[in-house]
C-alpha cells in the first residue's frame, strides 16, 4: 500500500466515548501532521511531529491527545469530545518540517453525537 | 495572525474553457506556495508549486502565477474538464521552517 492511509474512514461517537484515529505514511517521510477540516473553515493544523518528536501543539483542547510511535505512524487519541469538534480529520507526511510538499491521507469524517 | 484567503468562494465554468482560480496571502516572509485540490470524499492533491524566485510554472494544463508586489497567487487550469470539479486550496510557507497556512478554498464547479 503506498501513499498516506487513515482508519477509520468515518466515525460516529458519543460526547463520553474513548476513540483513536489512526494515520499510516508508507512515504519514508519524517514528518506528519494532523489538520481539522471544518465546514466554511480553512484547514487547521493541529499537531506536528518531525522524527517522532511533537514540535507544535496548535493551542488545541486536551480532549486531543496525539501520539507518534515512530515515523510511519500517527495516532489521535479523541476523549469527552464535544458536537463542535465533528469534522473530517486529516492526517499528512512530508519529507520534513517547513517547506515540504505535504501528503495528505484521506480524512476520517468524525461526527460526535 | 497571518492569513491566507480567497477572492471567490464558488467558481462555475464551461466545460474546454479555462479557469482561474485566485488568492491573496498576507506574509510577506512567505517564498513557498503550493495549490492543492481537493475531490469530495478525499484529502487535499497536490497540484503545484512555486516558490518565491520564480513568478511563474506551468504543469500539465496548470499554471501558477505568483505576485509578490500585490501577495497574488492564481492558478489556471486550461481546457477545464469535469474531473476539474474539486475544491481548490492555496497554501503558503509563511517564510523558511514554518508551517504552512490554508486558505478557505474555492469550489470549482464545470458546466458541461
Amino acid at each position: 500500500e503506498t501513499g498516506v492511509t487513515q482508519t477509520p474512514r468515518h466515525l460516529v461517537m458519543g460526547m463520553t466515548n474513548k476513540k483513536s484515529l489512526k494515520c499510516e505514511q508508507h512515504l519514508g517521510h519524517n514528518a506528519m501532521y494532523w489538520y481539522k477540516q471544518s465546514a466554511k473553515k480553512p484547514l487547521e493544523l493541529m499537531f506536528v511531529y518531525s522524527l517522532e518528536e511533537r514540535v507544535e501543539n496548535n493551542s488545541v483542547p486536551s480532549r486531543f491527545s496525539p501520539e507518534c510511535p515512530n515515523s510511519s505512524h500517527l495516532f489521535l487519541h479523541l476523549h469527552t469530545l464535544q458536537p463542535e469538534d465533528s469534522a473530517l480529520y486529516l492526517c499528512a507526511s512530508s519529507s520534513g518540517t517547513g517547506s515540504y510538499e505535504q501528503y495528505f491521507g484521506p480524512g476520517t469524517r468524525l461526527t460526535v453525537t | 495572525g497571518e492569513s491566507v484567503g480567497l477572492h471567490l468562494p464558488t467558481l462555475s465554468v464551461q466545460e474546454g474553457d479555462n479557469s482561474i482560480i485566485n488568492c491573496a496571502y498576507s506574509n510577506s516572509a512567505s517564498d513557498y506556495f503550493i495549490w492543492y485540490k481537493q475531490e469530495s470524499g478525499k484529502g487535499p492533491q497536490f497540484i503545484i508549486d512555486i516558490r518565491s524566485n520564480m513568478d511563474k510554472r506551468q504543469g500539465q494544463r496548470v499554471t501558477v502565477l505568483l505576485n509578490k508586489t500585490v501577495k497574488h497567487l492564481s492558478l489556471q487550469i486550461a481546457a477545464t474538464q469535469p474531473g476539474d470539479s474539486a475544491v481548490y486550496f492555496c497554501a503558503e510557507n509563511g517564510g523558511y521552517g514554518q508551517n504552512f497556512v490554508f486558505g478557505p478554498g474555492t469550489r470549482l464547479s464545470v458546466l458541461p
